[in-house]
C-alpha cells in the first residue's frame, strides 16, 4: 500500500544530542513537509522540499536541518541549538496543488 | 504571509446536533484549494474535504459539508448528525504559493467535543 512512514514513533533524546527523525512515501509525491506541533497546538512549518536536493525554510527553522538525497526520504534532524525540541513531529507529501497526506508522527522528548 | 485563522478555540455539540467550525483566510489567489482536516486522539491527520475555488458549488462529504464565501474569505466546516467519533481537533489547511514553493499553511485549530 501506498503512504508515508514516519520512524520512530517515539523518540528521547538528551540533552545536548542531535537526533534525526525518518520520513518515507512510496506515493511518488513531489513535495515533502515537516511540521512541528506542540500540544493543543497548530502545526508549523519547519522545512519543505519540492523537489530532490532543495529544500527551503519554513517559519520554525532554527535548531534543525534537513537533506532531499532521494525523492523518496526527507529525514529531519534535531540539532542541539534547538532549545526546546519536546514535540509532535509530522512530515507530510503532496503532489501540484492538492491536499497533503500524513505518516503517523514522531513524538521527541527531551530528557 | 497567508494566513489562517480558526477564531474558535473549543467548540461542543450535542451528539446527534450540529455544529460549524468557522475558518478564515488571506489570499491574493484567485484559484485555489482549502481543505479540513481532523486529528483524533491518534494524532493521525485525516483529510475530511476540499473544496476548489473556482468551484461555485460548497462541498460535501457524506454528514460533512462547507460554507465557502469566496468574496469573504471564509471557509467553514459544518457537521451534521453529530457522533462520538468526531470529537477531534479540527484543522483549516491553505496552500501558499511563493517564489520558493507550494507550502501547506494551518489555521491554530478547533477541539470538538461531543456530548452523549
Amino acid at each position: 500500500d501506498g503512504g508515508i512512514t514516519q520512524s520512530p514513533k517515539y523518540l528521547f533524546r538528551k540533552e545536548g544530542q542531535n537526533v534525526t527523525l525518518s520520513c518515507e512515501q512510496n506515493l511518488n509525491h513531489d513535495a515533502m513537509y515537516w511540521y512541528r506541533q506542540d500540544p493543543g497546538q497548530g502545526l508549523r512549518l519547519i522545512y519543505y522540499s519540492q523537489i530532490v536536493n532543495d529544500f527551503q525554510k519554513g517559519d520554525i527553522a532554527e535548531g534543525y536541518s534537513v537533506s532531499r538525497e532521494k525523492k523518496e526520504s526527507f529525514p529531519l534532524t534535531v540539532t542541539s541549538a534547538q532549545k526546546n525540541p519536546t514535540a509532535f513531529y509530522l512530515c507530510a507529501s503532496r503532489i501540484g496543488v492538492t491536499e497533503a497526506f500524513f505518516g503517523q508522527g514522531t513524538r521527541l522528548t527531551v530528557v | 504571509a497567508q494566513t489562517v485563522t480558526q477564531s474558535q478555540p473549543e467548540m461542543s455539540v450535542q451528539e446527534a446536533e450540529t455544529v460549524t467550525l468557522s475558518c478564515t483566510y488571506d489570499t491574493s489567489e484567485s484559484d485555489y484549494y482549502l481543505f479540513w482536516y481532523k486529528q483524533p486522539p491518534s494524532r493521525q491527520m485525516i483529510l475530511v474535504i476540499r473544496q476548489e475555488a473556482y468551484k461555485q458549488q460548497n462541498a460535501t462529504e457524506n454528514r460533512f459539508s462547507v460554507n465557502f464565501q469566496k468574496a469573504a474569505k471564509s471557509f467553514s466546516l459544518k457537521i451534521s448528525d453529530s457522533q462520538l467519533g468526531d470529537a477531534a481537533m479540527y484543522f483549516c489547511a491553505y496552500p501558499e504559493d511563493n517564489n520558493a514553493g507550494n507550502m501547506l499553511t494551518f489555521g491554530g485549530g478547533t477541539r470538538l467535543m461531543v456530548k452523549p
